[in-house]
């Protein structure tokens, strides 16, 4: 299938290492995060979320953090396997009110067996 | 498969011809959205249904795109006079408005202009 990240940072980790992806926001105002991970020639698939009164939140095998200080977003996935490899995208809502979401460029994450 | 389905998954058109995709949504969801997304790039919005009613448009959608839910549950989104650069996966999403705000995409369709 078409791959949907030619040219993203790369993030290579060991099986059963665990793995951090980043990722900065633009807009102090928005109140929704969103972690979606893609596989090549699928759709994004929703792994976790956040809302902004909220510093950490924690899901089966991933955790996700935001610091608003500093407009940070991270997803931790705790003891990677060979399939958590693919491309992962942070959303965030920028518009309180509205459903639009905009996306950050993506990170894809390769995991060595 | 109760997820979101969309149709054709491929498309290759002739630039200039007219192409449509349809989206039918996750039993239930009253929200859809159409993305788009290019090559090595995040998802861009597009624009956003509450059941028939289209309530966001972003500037992305051009006078050529036209979507549309006229009965609240499928959509489609036309693309007419098709350029190279309407090269895209077009992906649709949906959601509920009583369940929080988890958005679920389809596969997306493909399409390229030659």
């Amino acid at each position: 299938g078409e791959s949907v990240g030619l040219h993203l940072p790369t993030l290579s980790v060991q099986e059963g290492d665990n793995s951090i992806i980043n990722c900065a926001y633009s807009n102090s105002a928005s109140d929704y995060f969103i972690w979606y991970k893609q596989e090549s020639g699928k759709g994004p698939q929703f792994i976790i979320d956040i809302r902004s009164n909220m510093d950490k939140r924690q899901g089966q095998r991933v955790t996700v953090l935001l610091n608003k200080t500093v407009k940070h977003l991270s997803l931790q996935i705790a003891a990677t396997q060979p399939g958590d490899s693919a491309v992962y995208f942070c959303a965030e809502n920028k518009t309180p009110g509205r459903r639009a979401l905009t996306f950050g460029s993506g990170t894809r994450l390769q995991v060595q067996p | 498969d109760t997820g979101v389905s969309q149709d054709p998954r491929h498309k290759i058109t002739k630039r200039g011809q007219n192409v449509t995709f349809r989206c039918d949504p996750i039993s239930e969801h009253n929200r859809l959205y159409w993305y788009r997304q290019t090559l090595g790039q995040g998802p861009e919005f597009l624009t956003y249904f509450q059941n028939e009613a289209q309530l966001e448009k972003s500037r992305l959608l051009s006078d050529r795109f036209s979507a549309e839910r006229p009965k609240g549950s499928f959509s489609t989104l036309e693309i007419q006079r098709t350029e190279q650069g309407d090269s895209a996966m077009y992906l649709c999403a949906t959601d509920r408005s009583s369940s929080g705000n988890t958005i679920y995409f389809g596969e997306g369709s493909w399409l390229t202009v030659v």
